[in-house]
């Protein structure tokens, strides 16, 4: 089945600065979605990008389905920005696959 | 975007009894709902996928008779923990996807399930 890397496993940011996650995944898909999930567990979709750029606020994604990547750039962190930021595929005919997340701790 | 609800928040019973999940889309028609199960410090693992008016796929690995899944209508789906023991611990998500929303899947606020 598709494999589904996200990097870096676990980000220590500054309140105010910017960062960059990424999301490989190994095969072809037809959907991608970005996720956050807060402390309290609830998952919020930030984007959903199989191509293309998107912006939202502070915070905008990139999907090169070609080259099988996805980037989620956050500007001017935020506390509130905790938590951890998941990526999820599918591919076709099958169901969405999550990789393993990347873990975002910003200090005040 | 669209907007699904779980219910209960968190759950906590003993062992050895059944526990029940519902999983509510509010303002769209859920062609198919999924369920999943996230360990602490985990990503999100696919226990099954529930279509309207059929019986639901499960994922390698995931006892149907342990987790039985009804779809009844296009608004809700429930996920029944049977006979429960403390390594059924855990939280546990639902999605769903409805036809306006092309692929995009919503998420409820998941539920988190402790046996004693």
């Amino acid at each position: 089945g598709i494999q589904v890397e996200q990097s870096p496993p676990d980000l220590i940011l500054q309140e105010g600065a910017n960062s960059t996650l990424r999301c490989n995944f190994s095969d072809s898909v037809n959907n991608l979605q970005w996720f956050h999930q807060n402390p309290w567990g609830q998952l919020i979709n930030l984007f959903y990008i199989p191509s293309g750029t998107k912006q939202n606020g502070r915070l905008s994604a990139t999907t090169v389905a070609t080259e099988r990547y996805s980037l989620l750039y956050i500007s001017s962190s935020q506390t509130t920005d905790s938590g951890v930021y998941f990526c999820a595929v599918e591919y076709y005919g099958q169901n969405f696959v999550f990789g393993p997340g990347t873990r975002l701790s910003v200090l005040p | 975007g669209a907007v699904v609800s779980q219910h209960p928040s968190w759950v906590i019973c003993k062992s050895g009894t059944s526990v029940k999940i519902e999983c509510r889309s509010l303002d769209f028609q859920a062609t198919t709902m999924f369920w999943y199960r996230q360990f602490p410090k985990q990503s999100l693992m696919l226990m099954a996928t529930s279509n309207e008016g059929s019986k639901a796929t499960y994922e390698q690995g995931v006892e149907k008779d342990k987790f039985l899944i009804n779809h009844a209508s296009l608004t809700l789906s429930t996920l029944t923990v049977t006979s429960a023991h403390p390594e059924d611990s855990s939280f546990y998500i639902c999605s769903a996807r409805g036809l306006l929303w092309s692929g995009e899947l919503f998420f409820g606020e998941g539920s988190r399930l402790t046996v004693l």
